[in-house]
């Protein structure tokens, strides 16, 4: 089962600050999915993201998201101007090897909260 | 687009009694299924999946899911439930065509008591 690790596990911001959440995978992985729950909600699809590109992304995933690899390894989620409702849990998603399935292994999510 | 359906926001039951979660899916294609539970505190932890073969899927702690195709089903079902098992449990649902999204129920909050 692959690992995925977030960073940070919580942060706290002013509404209008940028927000940068990480994952990184244990091993190589060209798909990753981020998802949110807002406290007391469902899991939300935000966005994923191929080899490079983003390939699908809801509604909620406007302008004031993005979605980077900046390293090869690494995978962020940006909020450029936070605002209140973006307080929740963000997850960040990656399939088996050889998957397709739509089966996802979760790490343990980054908790926003937004004052 | 495929869609799930959680009734019950909350099951409180005791101990060692058996419970039923139940999970709705709609979708115009095949689809695979899943349950996931989240401790709390915690991240998504993959319980079961249905993706092909036996419509009856077990967990290695005593859960298992019936797909039933007729009736669009995947209710979740435990004989004999342990404290442990307070949780919520998530059902989702991704279409049987490459490396689709999951999409999620509103959950379901398990509350074992003694």
């Amino acid at each position: 089962e692959p690992e995925v690790t977030q960073t940070p596990s919580h942060q706290v911001t002013q509404m209008g600050q940028e927000v940068i959440l990480r994952c990184v995978p244990i091993s190589n992985h060209l798909y990753f999915y981020w998802y949110r729950q807002i406290l007391g909600q469902k899991v939300e699809f935000l966005v994923s993201f191929y080899n490079n590109e983003i390939s699908e992304k809801s509604e909620i995933f406007d302008d004031q998201f993005s979605v980077e690899r900046p390293d090869g390894s690494n995978f962020t989620l940006k909020i450029r101007s936070t605002k209140l409702e973006d307080s929740a849990m963000y997850f960040c998603a990656i399939p088996p090897s050889g998957g397709g399935t739509g089966e996802l292994f979760f790490g343990e999510g980054s908790r926003l909260t937004v004052l | 687009a495929q869609s799930v359906t959680q009734l019950d926001s909350q099951v409180p039951v005791f101990e060692e009694a058996p419970v039923e979660l139940r999970c709705n899916y709609s979708s115009s294609v095949s689809v695979y299924l899943f349950w996931y539970v989240q401790y709390p505190n915690q991240g998504l932890q993959l319980l079961l999946k249905y993706l092909s073969g036996s419509t009856l899927v077990e967990s290695i702690n005593g859960f298992e899911a019936e797909f039933n195709k007729s009736q669009t089903s995947f209710h979740l079902r435990k004989p004999s439930v342990h404290i442990s098992d307070t949780a919520e449990y998530f059902c989702a649902v991704s279409e049987d065509t490459g490396f689709q999204k999951l999409v999620f129920g509103t959950g379901t909050r398990l509350l074992v008591s003694p």
